[in-house]
């Protein structure tokens, strides 16, 4: 089976940083992927680990370690619109992307 | 705008309709998939098609029904369906399945409520 753990709620300020974690345990592994959902719309991409390290995009990067089941998701510079829904998901040995239940974040003014 | 369609975007029905869901994307992809969004859970993956041909049935309940006639649109026939099957049902769309990175975009879901 599939096991992706993230939390369910997050709450930071404008302009501070928060770091989302996911871990996981699933059948095989080719891939993690974070993507962004704001109420009400599409999930969109924001980044895709397939290798251990950082991956920086702006304001946001994500991290992975492979051999811990690990990854996370930095938000920098918190904004307003970042107030969302944050989804980790697992590329496994199917290729198919299994998803944890995402993590609520508040930006606070 | 993802490139992913999907109508209705909300849906009231009872217990005894029969509704549809219709889902285009016009990415020129060639995997489509259903997945069943309910408040707190992971999404679930539901049904899988990949050149027309549904390669996953995740223990769906045959009161949803898949249909794939071509690979730009998918539909989910809806009968009988029960309260708790109250969802977002969102539709993706991916390159191919087993290849490239397997990155989904999404269309921005149907709002399924039944009475």
């Amino acid at each position: 089976g599939q096991n992706i753990d993230q939390p369910t709620e997050m709450t930071a300020t404008e302009g501070a940083i928060v770091q989302i974690n996911c871990t996981y345990q699933t059948s095989g592994f080719n891939g993690l992927f974070w993507y962004q959902q704001h109420a009400g719309e599409a999930p969109t991409f924001l980044s895709y680990n397939v290798l251990d390290g950082l991956e920086e995009k702006g304001r946001f990067s994500s991290f992975l370690s492979r051999s811990k089941g690990y990854s996370y998701l930095l938000l920098k510079e918190l904004q307003m619109k970042d107030s969302a829904s944050y989804l980790c998901a697992v590329n496994n040995e199917d290729y198919k992307l299994s998803f944890g239940a995402g993590t609520t974040v508040t930006v606070r003014a | 705008e993802t490139g992913v369609t999907q109508t209705p975007r909300h849906l009231v029905m009872g217990m005894t309709n029969k509704k549809s869901l219709k889902c285009e994307q016009h990415l020129g992809h060639n995997a489509m998939y259903w997945y069943k969004q309910s408040a707190k859970k992971p999404l679930e993956l539901m049904f899988v098609y990949n050149f027309k041909e549904q390669t996953e049935n995740n223990s769906v309940p045959s009161r949803f029904s898949p249909e794939c006639p071509n690979s730009s649109h998918l539909f989910l026939h809806l009968h009988t369906l029960q309260p708790e099957d109250s969802a977002l049902y969102l539709c993706a769309s991916s390159q191919e399945l087993g290849t490239g990175s397997g990155e989904l975009f999404f269309g921005e879901g149907s709002r399924l409520t039944v009475l």
